[in-house]
């Protein structure tokens, strides 16, 4: 079955800064490709996602790549900001409205 | 508004106790999932149903099982608790029935669960 190894587990960078977290995943049939937010003690919520036929997303400050000969998707964050600490979550899906399975996390730090 | 809902959100009980956790949406959606979430291992899909007639295995099925009750009602039960299932567990939905399909996943509260 799927498997999505995400890194790094942990990120902490300053105030302005840019922070990039990466995916891997197994199955060549995955075509989908979302990223989860979860705030401390709060439900992940989707942020961002892509689909195997776009090779890059943009939302604002946020913004995904997907290779897919590599097997890898990235997340992007311009300009970090204090609210934007929080664990982020990857995920990949051979079906668009199917099972997710998701990578083990990134807790990411914005120091003011 | 349209909601997961989850129930008990904390729960302490101890080894070899049946538990069950419930999980209810007004969402109108088909799919309903429950994972997960330990420290470090992110989420993990215990069990999913496309539809009240449709359940199967996720990732770590051993020691759950669920019931499709109805299209809004999902519930996971843990037959004999043991230790290492001490997690947060999460019950999701997702929708479909536009030709892209949305693939968002609408999560609960979570339930906490200790089991001593």
């Amino acid at each position: 079955g799927e498997n999505v190894e995400q890194h790094p587990s942990t990120l902490s960078v300053q105030e302005g800064d840019s922070a990039v977290i990466k995916c891997t995943y197994s199955d060549s049939a995955s075509n989908y490709f979302p990223w989860y937010k979860q705030e401390l003690g709060k439900r992940p919520q989707l942020i961002i996602d892509i689909r195997s036929n776009v090779g890059e997303k943009k939302d604002q400050r946020i913004a995904v790549t997907l290779n897919k000969t590599a097997k890898h998707f990235s997340l992007h964050i311009t300009e970090t900001q204090p609210e934007d600490s929080a664990v982020y979550f990857c995920a990949a899906s051979i079906d668009q409205g199917g099972k997710l399975i998701f990578g083990q996390g990134t807790e990411l730090s914005v120091k003011p | 508004d349209a909601d997961v809902t989850q129930t008990p959100r904390n729960r302490i009980t101890k080894t070899g106790k049946r538990i069950m956790l419930e999980c209810s949406q007004t969402k109108g959606h088909d799919r309903m999932y429950w994972y997960r979430q330990d420290p470090g291992l992110g989420l993990r899909l215990i069990y999913y149903s496309f539809d009240v007639k449709d359940i199967n295995k996720g990732e770590i099925s051993d020691g759950y099982s669920v019931s499709r009750q109805a299209q809004a009602k999902f519930s996971l039960s843990l037959e004999s608790a043991i230790p290492n299932q001490t997690a947060l567990y999460f019950c999701a939905t997702s929708g479909t029935g536009t030709p892209l399909g949305t693939g968002e996943l609408f999560f609960g509260e979570g339930s906490r669960l200790t089991v001593l």
